[in-house]
């Protein structure tokens, strides 16, 4: 069955960086784009990025944009996430997500998240 | 970007009800919306996708409808099990994703 586990997270202090991983099995993994979401402890839903099935395209949220790249190993049918001058804003738990096809932006299935604590 | 406003926030319901909540983009995207349902301390799942499509086992007690700027869900007969938050996303072609605030359906 599908499967998506992400990990890296952590306490990191403000200005730092860190590199999260979602490492996947279950289905072809250079078929299908992958998405970042995240979500602040009581707070909603926010997008964070994507990169498409070949890893021709990438987009971010206006929030990250500058400062997190989305990557892709095919060879390692993992995704990552390097998150580089870290903020308390960015305090969240991050989740992968599948593509339901190389790039239709529609979530499904997800991992079970990674906590991020941004803090001095 | 485009924005998302996605009403009410919260409401309470009953065993049975009818619910409905409603997701307004701040621009047309044809019919590239999508919900999920989010349990506390799960991750989300997805219910509906291009705006009116059931994703597979999902119960069709859940629906929905719209296109261009304004899109619905409806749970028609809710179940305790459906006592969660539920989200909207846009997936327009090329543009980055977006998800509404949420709602958060819990017992009268």
């Amino acid at each position: 069955q599908v499967q998506l586990v992400e990990s890296g997270g952590g306490v990191v202090q403000p200005g730092r960086s860190l590199r999260l991983s979602c490492a996947t099995s279950g289905f072809t993994f250079n078929h299908y784009g992958m998405h970042w979401v995240r979500q602040a402890p009581g707070k909603g839903l926010e997008w964070v990025a994507v990169i498409w099935h070949d890893g021709s395209k990438e987009l971010y949220a206006d929030s990250v944009k500058g400062r997190f790249t989305v990557s892709r190993d095919d060879s390692k049918n993992t995704l990552y996430l390097q998150m580089n001058s870290l903020r308390g804003e960015d305090t969240a738990l991050y989740y992968c997500a599948r593509d339901v096809g190389p790039k239709f932006y529609i979530l499904n299935p997800w991992g079970q998240g990674t906590l991020v604590t941004v803090s001095s | 970007d485009i924005q998302m406003t996605q009403s009410p926030s919260s409401l309470s319901a009953s065993v049975g009800d009818r619910v409905t909540i409603t997701c307004r983009t701040s621009q047309s995207i044809s019919n590239s919306l999508n919900w999920y349902q989010q349990k506390p301390g799960k991750a989300p799942n997805l219910l509906i996708y291009g705006a009116s499509s059931l994703q597979s086992g999902v119960p069709s007690r859940f629906s929905g409808s719209g296109s261009g700027t304004d899109f619905t869900l409806t749970i028609s007969g809710l179940q305790p099990e459906d006592f969660a938050t539920y989200y909207c996303q846009q997936s327009y072609s090329g543009l980055p994703s977006a998800f509404g605030q949420g709602t958060k359906v819990d017992i009268k």
